[in-house]
């Protein structure tokens, strides 16, 4: 079963250049989230979706950042225009879940994408 | 101060070692994760557990809910069990999960 996919696996752009990532998750799991991970430091929540819901996107810049998942599997997270402080890996996990039961299920991740804002 | 803590920040160890790796968190939970990030930056889901001990291979991991604590150990540690191990908690109150800084680890021929 292929896992959670990620492309580009590394970009490098200029600052003020927009950017996009793509994330096709596991097939079957109706809930993805993006994550942002700065270098020694764990992973931070972006959004999270429930198929085509986001469900949690407090803690998304919303002045540069937006993320769309319009049929409920693939998603695409963009950066416009991107600052030099966004440069970090940006993760795509995915699950399958059922909120209002207190489960708990496991995340699979992706192999991330490394941007680097020049 | 952090929700979910770990220590140490920086581990190394010789091949061969008994290795622990400790997690504290302060909020209510409904389970805890250990995850190991390669470098390059794939994450691997190691456990997830709500009590008691799990143990898979040269791994285990114990969590107490009293405490608010957990530990993975590592036994016989060889050089490809060097990464970064992540605790990762999803509380009770919110369906989110929350990540701490991670344990370095290298372990040395």
């Amino acid at each position: 079963e292929a896992g959670v996919v990620q492309s580009p696996r590394y970009k490098i752009i200029e600052k003020k250049q927009p950017v996009a990532f793509w994330c096709n998750p596991i097939s079957g799991h109706n809930t993805l989230y993006w994550y942002r991970q700065n270098l020694g430091q764990g992973p931070e929540l972006l959004i999270r979706y429930e198929n085509e819901e986001a469900v949690d996107d407090s803690q998304l810049p919303k002045d540069r950042f937006s993320a769309e998942r319009l049929k409920g599997v693939d998603s695409t997270l963009k950066i416009q225009p991107a600052e030099l402080g966004d440069s970090a890996v940006y993760l795509c996990a995915s699950s399958l879940e059922r909120t209002g039961t207190g489960s708990t299920y496991e995340q699979y991740f992706g192999p991330g994408t490394r941007l680097t804002v020049t | 101060k952090n929700e979910v803590e770990q220590s140490p920040q920086n581990l190394t160890a010789q091949e061969g070692e008994f290795i622990t790796i400790n997690c504290s968190y302060s909020v209510g939970i409904s389970a805890l994760h250990w995850l190991q990030q390669h470098p390059g930056g794939g994450i691997v889901s190691l456990f997830m557990l709500s009590s008691g001990k799990k143990k898979h291979g040269r791994l285990i991991a114990t969590i107490n809910i009293q405490e608010k604590h957990s530990s993975l150990h590592i036994t016989a540690s060889h050089p490809r069990d060097s990464a970064v191990y992540i605790c990762a908690v999803r509380k009770t109150s919110y369906d989110k999960v929350i990540f701490g800084p991670g344990t370095s680890l290298s372990v040395i021929p």
